[in-house]
């Protein structure tokens, strides 16, 4: 089993600060997406990274792949309300010829007008 | 593009009975597709991978007698919830994998809420 520790598991804020949310393993991943997910839907995919060390930009959201694939970041700037949400990252690695996710535990973040 | 049905959004059931959710990719395919079970504000819980054309493959403790899976076409995949309990209600989401993309990413349903009386 491959694990995927994320950090922090909650985060509750104020309008305009920034966040960072962590995502780390001891395993290499083929691949890694960061998601959202609003409560009562499924999650909506963000970013995939592929490549140890990618930066990819959403607007105010930056993610990050570790050197070493085995890690990933995702930091927001000036949070907004309807950044509100459970954030989850997932890593995907190879297993017998099948490329399995596994998901961290979830962010949950909350943030206050 | 990548969008992923789930039929039904919700569904009540007795307890005994047996309820079918169904998932559609409706427009890339998927040779593969995943479902999972999401307790409340909590990450997803992974149940079984499904390969069209294939059997599917249970995680450790998940009951493939209980949670039957059929994946008969690249565009759907449905799980059958037999014999449910109340201890089976939960939030049940598939996510199917688009064959064309590289970076092995899912694209979720919008889940499914199931209550067992």
């Amino acid at each position: 089993t491959q694990l995927l520790e994320q950090s922090p598991q909650f985060l509750s804020i104020q309008e305009g600060e920034n966040l960072t949310v962590y995502c780390n393993s001891s395993s290499v991943f083929s691949s890694l997406q960061w998601y959202r997910q609003e409560p009562g839907e499924g999650p909506v995919l963000l970013v995939t990274v592929v490549t140890g060390g990618e930066v990819k930009k959403l607007k105010r959201l930056t993610f990050q792949f570790g050197d070493a694939r085995k890690d990933s970041s995702l930091h927001i700037t000036a949070a907004q309300p309807g950044d509100t949400g459970l954030y989850l990252c997932a890593g995907v690695h190879a297993s017998g010829g099948s490329y399995i996710p596994t998901f961290g535990r979830g962010t949950s973040l909350i943030v206050h007008p | 593009g990548a969008v992923v049905s789930q039929h039904p959004s919700w569904v009540i059931c007795k307890s005994g009975t047996s309820v079918k959710i169904e998932c559609r990719s409706l427009d890339f395919q998927a040779t593969t597709m995943f479902w999972y079970r999401q307790f409340p504000k909590q990450s997803l819980m992974l149940m079984a991978t499904s390969n069209e054309g294939s059997k599917a493959t249970y995680e450790q403790g998940v009951e493939k007698d209980k949670f039957l899976i059929n994946h008969a076409s690249l565009t759907l995949s449905t799980l059958t919830v037999t014999s449910a309990h109340p201890e089976d209600s939960s939030f049940y989401i598939c996510s199917a994998r688009d064959i064309t993309r590289v970076g092995y990413e899912q694209y979720f349903g919008p889940g499914t809420r199931l209550t067992v009386t």
